[in-house]
């Protein structure tokens, strides 16, 4: 079954430190996500990217969080100054259409878990 | 701002019982749930999608949307421990589909 690959599975950086999370979504999938989940907190929203751009994003993600598709497989959140706040686990997720189907569904990653010190 | 309202739980039952978990949402104009697990530790995973008012089966799963009532249920019949995980309850906000609200989720334990 296809998955949603996500790397490192951890990393740990120091406060202030520049960390580039990477993801390899499904190959036919057009719409990619970042979700964060703080430990015992619910999963957030971070962006949505389509088509080589931005197309939402959230207000936790600020001007220190940037994605990019650097090619056509890899999709990574850098986030550029790390706080001992960014500490969570970070879900890379796809889904291949734009409409009301049963192809509208997020596929998530296995997260990457980040711990700032 | 749009939410997602689920009870914490845990909600507890024994081995061959209905788990019966609830959701409320506070978007009117929403068109699409989703309800996911999440074992400790690791990524939701999708069990169920609904979009029309009325009940969804899907083997053991049974998913329940009312869209007047502004609620969505997941039942989960014949019980077992391996179904014990937190369930998460999402939407797609109205004016399109380009992300996921999640709610904090519902730790259902079953115990044998």
């Amino acid at each position: 079954e296809p998955e949603v690959t996500q790397t490192p599975s951890h990393q740990v950086t120091q406060m202030g430190q520049e960390v580039i999370l990477r993801c390899v979504p499904i190959s036919n999938h057009l719409y990619f996500y970042w979700y964060r989940q703080i430990l015992g907190q619910k999963v957030e929203f971070l962006v949505s990217f389509y088509n080589n751009e931005i197309s939402e994003k959230s207000e936790i993600f600020d001007d220190q969080f940037s994605v990019e598709r650097p090619d056509g497989s890899n999709f990574t959140l850098k986030i550029r100054s790390t706080k001992l706040e960014d500490s969570a686990m970070y879900f890379c997720a796809s889904r291949a259409s734009g409409g009301a189907d049963g192809a509208n569904v997020l596929t998530f990653g296995a997260g990457s878990r980040l711990t700032v010190l | 701002q749009k939410e997602v309202e689920q009870n914490s739980g845990p909600l507890s039952v024994p081995e061959g019982a209905i788990a019966s978990l609830n959701c409320t949402y506070s978007d009117r104009g929403s068109q699409s749930f989703f309800w996911y697990r999440q074992y400790s530790g690791k990524s939701p995973e999708l069990i169920m999608f609904i979009y029309s008012n009325g009940d969804k089966e899907d083997g053991r799963f049974t998913a329940q949307l009312n869209k007047a009532s502004q609620y969505v249920s997941l039942l989960i019949r014949d019980s077992q421990p391996s179904d014990s995980a937190t369930y998460l309850c999402a939407f797609n906000p109205s004016g399109g589909y380009n992300k996921l609200i999640f709610g904090a989720g519902t730790r259902l334990a079953v115990h044998p």
